[in-house]
């Protein structure tokens, strides 16, 4: 079975500073690998996916995320955080060995302050 | 990118009634669209995946009954909770998969149920 772990509920950052939201991961093949972020009662936004290739990411907004095989980790990362960046953001895998769920980790919620 | 519509966004009922919310893809077609139930401060748990033409395939301790998927086309699905009670009050968020495309996922914005 497929599983993603957020080992933070929560990340406090000052605008300008650089953050990360740590994301881990299980999947039995080779993993699809997503963020995505959550804004107050509305859907989910996709930021960036890992497929194959290089294993730095980068997405929407300037977010960026790292595939680290050897540690089964895809860490989100923004070289300069702002305000507008406070959310709900979620890690998710789906398994290219078969099937098509998406298991999310528990989410980490982003708090950039002044 | 892709819009994935919800409808509606929040709806209020009596405990008793069915509720019916409608997810639709506007500028893909979907042959499969997930249907999620988020609790405060929680991540989203899959109910089920929700195939065009046939059956949905519901999560291991999902009620099919007290939850029916239909996916009647390409570009839409509805999820409707029956004799909603009090306990179904959840967000709940649809995604659809391009049938073209691989690996992304786009979601829509979610509908706010509230069972009174």
């Amino acid at each position: 079975a497929q599983s993603v772990a957020q080992p933070e509920d929560q990340v406090n950052v000052a605008e300008g500073n650089p953050l990360t939201v740590k994301c881990t991961y299980s999947v039995s093949g080779n993993p699809y690998l997503f963020w995505y972020v959550q804004y107050p009662n509305r859907g989910l936004q996709f930021l960036l996916k890992y497929i194959t290739g290089d294993n730095l990411v980068k997405g929407s907004y300037g977010f960026e995320a790292e595939f680290n095989k050897s540690q089964t980790s895809f860490h989100l990362k923004k070289p300069s955080a702002l305000v507008s960046d406070s959310a709900l953001y979620f890690c998710a895998v789906r398994d290219t060995g078969g099937g098509n769920k998406l298991t999310f980790g528990t989410g980490t919620q982003l708090k950039v302050e002044l | 990118g892709a819009v994935v519509s919800q409808h509606p966004s929040r709806v209020i009922c009596k405990s008793g009634t069915s509720v019916k919310i409608e997810c639709r893809s506007l500028d893909f077609q979907a042959t499969t669209m997930f249907w999620y139930r988020q609790f405060p401060k929680q991540s989203l748990m899959l109910m089920a995946t929700s195939n065009e033409g046939s059956k949905a395939t519901y999560e291991q301790g999902v009620e099919k009954d007290k939850f029916l998927i239909n996916h009647a086309s390409l570009t839409l699905s509805t999820l409707t909770v029956t004799s909603a009670h009090p306990e179904d009050s959840s967000f709940y968020i649809c995604s659809a998969r391009d049938s073209l495309a691989t690996g992304e996922l786009f979601f829509g914005e979610g509908s706010r149920l509230t069972v009174l």
